[in-house]
């Protein structure tokens, strides 16, 4: 099946420590993205990549980092910068040859730093 | 499950009628326009999309209005079902990204 994951779907942390959340597609999606989404709200971005080793802040970067070393995985460190991590992260991808078009998204991991 | 849209707007509907959920965006360069829908704790599916050269698409009892003078973007949903209960969300792309609005949630009762 193609489809886009994430793992794990709870992840729990203690404040000052760096997590990272993990994100695979096999869509053969060039472009991948990260969310965050608070009660309340809309998707926020977070980073993006359109190809590989190659990446570009969202509106919330800061206290976050990313890596795209393969087109399948574009993993999300939250670092003990971030001053409020506790949130529900998604995980996106799209092609973008001839687009837009719709990003698919993944379950999601809810994060929970106390 | 996740505690998604916690103050969102809502909107009630009986089974079997009609429903209605409006978004209103906020650029007009904005060329691609994508409802979703997400049941609490998984992550947003894919519904219906529209580009900026159209007024109306319909798909599977869904239908997307597009009204770029006033920038407002509506979804349709015939029927209504209680499987529809979710929160509705519209996201613009602009420059190959997309903002989403803050979300609706539909609820469908018998």
């Amino acid at each position: 099946d193609g489809g886009i994951t994430q793992s794990p779907k709870y992840l729990f942390r203690k404040e000052g420590q760096n997590v990272t959340l993990s994100c695979e597609q096999n869509l053969n999606h060039d472009a991948m993205y990260w969310y965050r989404q608070d009660p309340g709200q809309g998707l926020r971005l977070i980073y993006y990549s359109q190809i590989v080793n190659d990446f570009q802040k969202g509106d919330i970067a800061e206290g976050y980092s990313v890596s795209r070393e393969k087109k399948e995985s574009f993993p999300l460190t939250v670092t003990s910068a971030q001053k409020n991590p506790t949130a529900f992260y998604l995980c996106a991808s799209s092609s973008i040859q001839g687009g837009p078009y719709e990003q698919y998204f993944g379950p999601g991991t809810r994060l929970t730093v106390t | 499950g996740e505690s998604v849209g916690l103050h969102l707007p809502t909107l009630s509907v009986q089974e079997g009628d009609n429903s209605i959920i409006n978004c209103a965006y906020s650029n007009s360069a904005s060329d691609y326009f994508i409802w979703y829908k997400q049941e609490s704790g998984k992550g947003p599916q894919f519904i219906i999309d529209i580009r900026s050269n159209m007024d109306k698409r319909q798909g599977q009892r869904v239908t997307v209005l597009l009204n770029k003078t006033v920038k407002h973007l509506s979804l349709q949903i015939a029927a209504t079902q209680p499987g529809d209960s979710a929160v509705y969300f519209c996201a613009e792309n602009i420059f190959d990204k997309l903002i989403f609005g803050t979300g609706t949630r539909l609820q469908v009762f018998p």
